[in-house]
């Protein structure tokens, strides 16, 4: 089955400077790559996707690239600010109905954005 | 108000006992999912259903069970076959020509 690593597990940066979150898929049948933030007692929230048939993807501050033939992908999040401080997940999916388009989810990255 | 509910957001039961947790969403998704997360972890799947009356199980369902009457509820039991039940337990839903797949607030069960 898909195995998701995700680096690394912390994350401390400055406000306003930018912090990249690396994963890699085992799967090269993976089609779907979501990012998830989940802030402490809640369900995580859905901040950004992209598809395989993308490259890269921006929404404002937060930017995802997809790397198919090495199977990484990644989160960028430019002029960080406090609430972005949070637990932030990658996952990948095979987004076939006979799938079931279950989620693989990496490990989690704890990012902690300094004032 | 559209979303999904979990209820109740805290619960703690005793070794030995079977315990449901509750998911509904009005979102009117077809798909829907147990996730387990215990402290510091990602995410892993329990079960997953796609359609009424049908579910499949994830990577972790032994010691787990669903039903999927209606297409707004997902009830998921811990029985007391599961060794270490005490987590985080999360749902989602996804609607049916949707990749994203939408969580639940989660319930934290404490099992002692």
């Amino acid at each position: 089955g898909e195995n998701v690593e995700q680096h690394p597990s912390t994350l401390s940066v400055q406000e306003g400077d930018s912090a990249v979150i690396k994963c890699t898929y085992s799967d090269s049948a993976s089609n779907y790559f979501p990012w998830y933030k989940q802030e402490l007692g809640k369900g995580p929230q859905l901040i950004i996707d992209i598809r395989s048939n993308v490259g890269e993807k921006k929404d404002q501050r937060i930017a995802v690239t997809l790397n198919k033939t090495a199977k990484h992908f990644s989160l960028h999040i430019t002029e960080t600010q406090p609430e972005d401080s949070a637990v932030y997940f990658c996952a990948a999916s095979i987004s076939i109905k006979a799938a079931g388009n279950k989620l693989t989810f990496g490990g989690g990255t704890r990012v902690l954005v300094k004032p | 108000d559209g979303g999904i509910t979990q209820s109740p957001k805290y619960l703690f039961r005793k070794e030995g006992q079977n315990v449901t947790l509750s998911c509904e969403q009005n979102l009117n998704h077809d798909a829907m999912y147990w996730y387990r997360q215990d402290p510091g972890q990602g995410l892993r799947l329990i079960y997953y259903s796609q359609i009424v009356n049908d579910f499949q199980k994830g990577d972790i369902a032994e010691g787990y069970s669903v039903s999927r009457e209606k297409k707004e509820s997902f009830p998921l039991t811990v029985t007391s076959a599961q060794k270490n039940p005490t987590a985080f337990y999360l749902c989602a839903s996804r609607g049916k020509r949707s990749y994203e797949q939408y969580f639940g607030p989660g319930t934290r069960l404490t099992v002692t």
